[in-house]
């Protein structure tokens, strides 16, 4: 079945270093999602990405659509205290109707 | 935030009991979806809503049950509640598949 994975699982950095997290589909998706979810709370819309190559920055965040549609980045730039949280990627497969969100990369952030 | 509200925001209960957990939306989306979150394993879906009365599985269906018998209202019932369903359980709508979604404050189901 569809698997979306995001590596790595946890990262912890100090203040003012960067972060990347990664997100592989096992199957083309139509588009992707990234979504926030601070410490108790809910999962928080961030942006979506449609066309295969599409790059998008929202102030020190960056994000990347694979050539493929089968994967994705989002990078952040100096990290803040106030990045602290759990990172998804997600999606609708291709064709289908079923949507599936990756495993998460929970970002720690020492200040 | 979009007009989500879950209900109730906890429960504790026990093996083997009826369990029913709420979502009701004022924002009129067709799309309404239905997750669990438990550590290490992000968020699953376990079934969703693409129209009243319209429903289908999500990859975590089994011990569930759903209804959409009012646009603004997803019913999700656990018929025999078991311990392994004991997570923190997430109701979500969107305009459409494709586009994004937006979640409720979450419910904490704890099964003793």
């Amino acid at each position: 079945g569809q698997q979306v994975m995001q590596i790595p699982q946890y990262q912890h950095v100090q203040e003012g270093e960067d972060f990347t997290t990664y997100c592989n589909s096992s199957t083309t998706l139509s588009n992707i999602q990234w979504y926030k979810q601070r410490p108790g709370g809910h999962p928080v819309f961030l942006i979506q990405l449609v066309k295969s190559g599409e790059v998008k920055k929202q102030k020190r965040l960056t994000f990347q659509f694979g050539e493929a549609k089968k994967n994705s980045s989002l990078h952040i730039t100096a990290t803040q205290t106030t990045d602290v949280g759990t990172y998804f990627c997600a999606g609708p497969e291709d064709n289908f109707n079923k949507f599936y969100f990756g495993s998460g990369t929970k970002l720690n952030v020492k200040p | 935030d979009a007009g989500i509200t879950q209900s109730p925001r906890h429960k504790v209960t026990e093996t083997g009991t009826p369990v029913t957990l709420r979502c009701h939306q004022t924002e009129n989306h067709r799309y309404m979806y239905w997750y669990r979150q438990d550590p290490g394993h992000g968020l699953r879906l376990i079934h969703y809503s693409y129209g009243v009365k319209d429903t289908d599985k999500g990859e975590v269906s089994d011990g569930y049950s759903v209804s959409r018998s009012k646009t603004e209202d997803f019913l999700l019932t656990l018929e025999s509640a078991t311990s392994s369903q004991t997570s923190v359980y997430f109701c979500a709508i969107s305009g459409g598949n494709n586009q994004p979604q937006h979640f409720g404050d979450g419910t904490r189901l704890s099964i003793l």
